[in-house]
């Protein structure tokens, strides 16, 4: 089964701290893709990173970073020195090489003034 | 700039009643795709197409049906047998043969039932 996991459905941290959004997923495929995206209130997603499987260097993007792990089957999110614009819902997503994106159910991130 | 459009931003649907959201592109993208995206819940496939005059249901087709006319546009039609049809829908679209190319999204739309 294809499937992606994000347990966490609702952070809320204070302006400035770090945060770490999970996700973890599941494919019997050995090549995959693995992407976040960001829906900020507007609606749109909007596209943050991608991986592939055979890729497993971690990325620093900013204030953004992600650790993609195989041995565990989890790509997760760092944002440091968070800020309220990062406030949005967060969602992960898996295509195993076919026509279909798999989204994990989100994480609603809240950053607090 | 190069994107997706989708509209019209708000749209209300009697009883009965078939409603068509658009979705166009012109990123020369060769697979689009619509979503449905209800509170706390992830974003659901309702269909996709590959290429032009072709397309394939996903995983809640039912009471939803589509066309692909042209390769800049995929509109998706509700209707009147789609029973829960309050959500909000996402029009998306990628590089089909190249699978590790993000989805690109529009801004949605939001149904609902008058």
């Amino acid at each position: 089964a294809q499937k992606v996991t994000q347990a966490q459905t609702e952070i809320s941290v204070v302006e400035k701290e770090d945060v770490t959004l999970d996700c973890v997923y599941e494919t019997r495929d050995t090549t995959y893709y693995l992407f976040w995206y960001k829906q900020p209130p507007s609606g749109e997603l909007v596209f943050l990173i991608r991986r592939n499987s055979f890729d497993e260097q971690n990325e620093i993007s900013g204030r953004y970073s992600w650790n993609f792990q195989k041995s565990t089957s989890s790509f997760n999110f760092t944002i440091t020195a968070s800020q309220v614009v990062d406030s949005a819902v967060y969602f992960c997503a898996l295509n195993p090489g076919t026509y279909k994106y798999i989204f994990g159910t989100g994480t609603r991130l809240k950053v607090l003034a | 700039d190069g994107g997706i459009t989708q509209s019209p931003k708000y749209l209300f649907r009697k009883e009965g009643q078939n409603v068509t959201l658009s979705c166009e592109q012109n990123l020369n993208h060769d697979a689009m795709y619509w979503y449905r995206q209800d509170p706390g819940q992830g974003l659901r496939l309702i269909y996709y197409s590959q290429i032009v005059n072709d397309f394939q249901k996903g995983d809640i087709a039912e009471g939803y049906s589509v066309s692909r006319e042209k390769k800049e546009s995929f509109p998706l039609t509700v209707t009147s047998a789609q029973k829960n049809p309050t959500a909000f829908y996402l029009c998306a679209s990628s590089l089909f043969r190249e699978q590790d190319q993000p989805q690109h999204f529009g801004d949605g739309t939001r149904l609902s039932i008058l």
